[in-house]
């Protein structure tokens, strides 16, 4: 199994609709992450969460809001789609604070809003 | 200004062609300096780290650090098509809350 798994790999949904990504490790990681990747603008944070009880935004959360319901689950929720947000999802995980300075990514969720 | 530029490319290069990926970034106090490769469809995976300034070599690959010129590459040695893929850069203030992306150079290694 993947060390961070995220479901659906494939969703199209339409305008309006709440949308859900979820996101699961078995790294045993505190700290979690939701990019999102579009062409040209690389890979651009939209929140991430140290534990449990910390969540905070990034430089594009606007739209978008998380739940970290468990050590290992990070949900990222779209509460009212909108075509903008057609984009490659990504979750990550770090350990960075115990000296594994790396991001591990899931292998990312293609929305695509209609 | 973006705080990490990246030049796109593409690259395309011949099969044991040396490459170079470059950064460049804004924020002085970035002290932790990677590199990713990602394969399409697939989500990044990481290919090296340094802190602070100097130089790392794995196998074929060495990364550098131009603290004072705020520059980083990536140098591939005897490139193979299977490191046809999209390298990014990311970096780091110290707490390592988050890392900073480039948009990524699209590789391709021709046999």
């Amino acid at each position: 199994d993947a060390d961070v798994t995220q479901t659906p790999r494939n969703r199209i949904t339409k305008t309006g609709k709440r949308i859900m990504l979820e996101c699961s490790q078995t790294k045993g990681h505190d700290r979690m992450y939701w990019y999102r990747q579009d062409p040209g603008l690389g890979l651009r944070l939209i929140y991430y969460s140290f534990d449990v009880k910390d969540i905070n935004k990034g430089e594009i959360s606007d739209g978008y809001s998380v739940s970290r319901q468990a050590q290992a689950k990070f949900s990222l929720s779209l509460e009212s789609a909108i075509p903008n947000q057609t984009a490659l999802y990504f979750c990550a995980t770090s350990d960075f604070g115990q000296g594994d300075y790396g991001y591990t990514f899931g292998s990312g969720t293609r929305l695509t809003v209609v | 200004q973006k705080e990490v530029e990246q030049d796109p490319g593409p690259l395309s290069v011949p099969e044991g062609a040396i490459v170079s990926l470059n950064c460049t970034y804004s924020n002085s106090a970035f002290q932790y300096f990677m590199w990713y490769r990602q394969y399409s469809r697939k989500g990044p995976e990481l290919l090296m780290y340094t802190y602070s300034s100097g130089n790392k070599e794995d196998g074929r690959f060495t990364a550098q650090v131009d603290k004072s010129s705020k520059y980083i590459s990536l140098f591939i040695r005897d490139s193979q098509p299977s490191d046809s893929a999209t390298y990014l850069c990311a970096m780091s203030l110290p707490t390592g809350n988050q890392f900073y992306f480039g948009t990524g150079t699209s590789l391709t290694v021709i046999p």
